[in-house]
């Protein structure tokens, strides 16, 4: 099956640093990405939408200086958290539609890094 | 955009029961339905999905109806296991899910033995 491979798992980095996290599809092409946001219990929060060859889309209320985006290829996307601060600190999470794969329903199916924890100190 | 709401945040039943978790979304255009199961620490994964011309589907224990009219969609999981235990968010896409997915709030289940 399609599978979406992310890294780091987990990074600490001091506050004013930048950190880069990985996402890859490993048997499959993405054109398009998203990265999410997930705070301890609570829901997944889009915060953009990764095209491949061009600008991200960035959903209302995301700093797209703060959260910079690339997906030069059709397996990767990066997402890069510049100048952390503390209230950065959060579980990031990628995910693609799977081309070759089906869901039961006969749409694509939305396939999921394992995501990243980001702690800022 | 699309709005999902999901209900109850979080639910308890013992071992055998019944559960079942309601949502509501708001874009008449979304016509792709899906349900992921998020374990503690692990990613979410697809467990069943639903497209806007069926109203309902089952997958062993696990049932999903959808209601357009009423923009109202649900889970139903039976005969509930230890197992079952997690986060159960709700989703909802347009063009069959070609397009971004929104998600509901979230569900905590706890299936007590």
């Amino acid at each position: 099956g399609a599978v979406v491979s992310q890294h780091p798992s987990w990074v600490i980095c001091k506050s004013g640093t930048s950190v880069k996290i990985e996402c890859r599809s490993l048997d499959f092409q993405a054109t398009t990405m998203f990265w999410y946001r997930q705070f301890p219990k609570q829901s997944l929060m889009l915060m953009a939408t990764s095209n491949e060859g061009s600008k991200a889309t960035y959903e209302q209320g995301v700093e797209k200086d703060k959260f910079l985006i690339n997906h030069a290829s059709l397996t990767l996307s990066t997402l890069t958290v510049t100048s952390a601060h503390p209230e950065d600190s959060s579980f990031y999470i990628c995910s693609a539609h799977s081309i070759r794969g089906l869901g039961p329903s006969g749409a694509n199916v939305l396939t999921f890094g394992a995501g990243s924890r980001l702690t800022v100190l | 955009g699309e709005n999902v709401e999901q209900h109850p945040s979080t639910l308890s039943v013992q071992e055998g029961d019944s559960a079942v978790i309601k949502c509501t979304y708001s874009d008449s255009a979304s016509n792709y339905f899906p349900w992921y199961k998020q374990e503690l620490g692990k990613r979410p994964q697809l467990i069943i999905d639903i497209r806007s011309n069926v109203g309902e589907k089952k997958d062993q224990r696990i049932a999903v109806t959808l209601n357009k009219t009423a923009k109202h969609f649900s889970l139903h999981i039976t005969e509930t296991q230890p197992e079952d235990s997690a986060v159960y968010f709700c989703a909802a896409s347009a063009a069959g899910g070609y397009q971004k997915v929104t998600f509901g709030t979230g569900t905590k289940l706890q299936v007590i033995p």
